[in-house]
């Protein structure tokens, strides 16, 4: 238990619905990711808030939107996904701002997204 | 551009052997930090160990160690005495900066590692 949890854990949606996937730290982290895990290929950084504000978005299409209402949480809004979508979504969060050079990220237990 | 090369898609080990997982990096920066994380089928993403350029000592973290070779440009991760429980994904990343002088974390493609009883 990294103090990282993800809800939900499981989930299966269509091209047209609209869901949102939810992380918290119990850590009192300053800084949280969205990182996008698919089959075969290396975790990609999807968005970064350090201490709740966006710093990086990597050419992430607009289908994803994230939020950071507080440092404690992290949400990430679904919309007319594809199926090409389908992957394991890890949130992670880390102590020191990401203006820090060592900030291990401590990692949630992910949700597996399915996009039929 | 920084880049993380593990070439061993998938290793196996003998339980209480040791395992030695390859991890060559990428770098113009003088200053950088190197990180293994492991990743059981559960999904999660567990921080092992962490090893900054300018360390003099190779980090150790329980039955973990990181054989460090600068010039080389190489962090293998070393686990001792293997257990079945050993048995996941283990990632090789590198602190990379991106615009405005932050630190992001890019990852190698991994090595299955298979401990047998």
């Amino acid at each position: 238990e990294t103090g990282v949890t993800q809800t939900p854990r499981h989930l299966v949606m269509g091209m047209t619905n609209k869901k949102s996937l939810k992380c918290e730290q119990h850590l009192g982290h300053n800084a949280m990711y969205w990182y996008k895990q698919s089959a075969k290929k290396p975790l990609e950084l999807m968005f970064v808030y350090n201490f709740k504000e966006q710093t990086e978005n990597n050419s992430v299409p607009s289908r994803f939107s994230p939020e950071c209402p507080n440092s404690s949480h992290l949400f990430l809004h679904l919309h007319t996904l594809q199926p090409e979508d389908s992957a394991l979504y890890l949130c992670a969060s880390s102590l020191r701002g990401v203006r820090e050079s060592h900030n291990e990220q401590f990692f949630g237990p992910g949700t597996r997204l399915t996009v039929l | 551009a920084q880049k993380i090369t593990q070439t061993q898609p998938g290793m196996f080990v003998q339980e209480k052997e040791a395992v030695t997982l390859d991890c060559t990096y990428d770098t113009s920066d003088q200053s950088y930090g190197l990180f293994w994380y492991k990743q059981p089928s559960s999904g999660e993403m567990i921080f092992l160990i962490y090893q900054g350029s300018y360390d003099e000592q190779n980090a150790t973290e329980g039955r973990y160690s990181l054989n460090f070779q600068k010039a080389r440009k190489s962090a293998n991760l070393v686990i001792s005495a293997s257990q079945l429980g050993d048995s996941a994904m283990y990632f090789c990343a590198m602190r990379d900066l991106f615009s405005g002088g932050y630190n992001k974390l890019i990852f190698g493609a991994g090595t299955r590692l298979a401990v047998h009883p």
